[in-house]
């Protein structure tokens, strides 16, 4: 079992719509918890940065921690055409771990017209 | 300014080249991680530089050597490659030596190996 799960889609949306991305992970240890967007043949971009449980919002992003179940989302209001990219979330535990970032698989996101 | 710089932005190299990737930042963070991507899977750690000291090797192959001459620079340094070693290699900074907080990367280098 990897220890972040990502379903990879694709997921195919209208313009408008609102997305829900998550992600399940298994390590307790996990502390901090981030979301990235990436273009292709690009870096990847610092969407949302969470630490601990909790709720975060910037704009149209939402993201959402529950470490009780070991859940992470990122919600999309008013999607845009733009936003169609891969969608990674990330978590690491800090102290010894370094700052090692264990990604989901990422998953596909296309907001069409 | 969140923003961590590579270059080049592309390479091509034959099996018997030398070749070396830099990256750099300037937003003072202590530290800084080379990762490898390939076409359709997430990022993979590498190295990690902790206050320029190197505090991760994932076991990677020695023919990738990297280097943290200050702080504000980080290399990786290439020769006798694989094919296999095509792939985007991006770097990436955080604030906190030991890694904590958000984690900001650069646009990646693409590599080719003939």
């Amino acid at each position: 079992q990897k220890e972040v799960e990502q379903d990879p889609g694709p997921l195919s949306v209208p313009e408008g719509a609102i997305v829900s991305l998550n992600c399940t992970y298994s390590n307790s240890a996990f502390q901090y918890f981030m979301w990235y967007r990436q273009y292709s043949r690009k870096g990847p971009e610092l969407l949302m940065y969470t630490y601990s449980s909790g709720n975060k919002e910037d704009g149209r992003f939402t993201a959402q921690v529950d470490k009780s179940s070991k859940y992470i989302s990122l919600f999309i209001r008013d999607s845009q055409p733009s936003d169609s990219a891969t969608y990674l979330c990330a978590s690491n535990a800090g102290g010894t771990s370094y700052g090692k970032l264990t990604f989901g698989q990422g998953t596909i996101l296309t907001v069409h017209p | 300014d969140t923003e961590v710089t590579q270059t080049p932005k592309h390479l091509v190299m034959g099996m018997t080249n030398k070749k070396s990737l830099k990256c750099e930042q300037h937003m003072g963070h202590r530290a800084m991680y080379w990762y490898k991507q390939k076409a359709k899977k997430p990022p993979e750690l590498m190295f990690v530089y902790s206050y320029e000291k190197l505090s991760i090797n994932e076991s990677v192959p020695s023919r990738f050597s990297p280097e943290c001459p200050n702080s504000s620079l980080l290399n990786l340094h290439l020769h006798a490659l694989q094919p296999e070693d095509s792939a985007l290699y991006l770097c990436a900074s955080s604030q906190v030596g030991t890694g904590e907080g958000e984690q900001f990367f650069g646009p990646g280098t693409r590599l080719t190996v003939l």
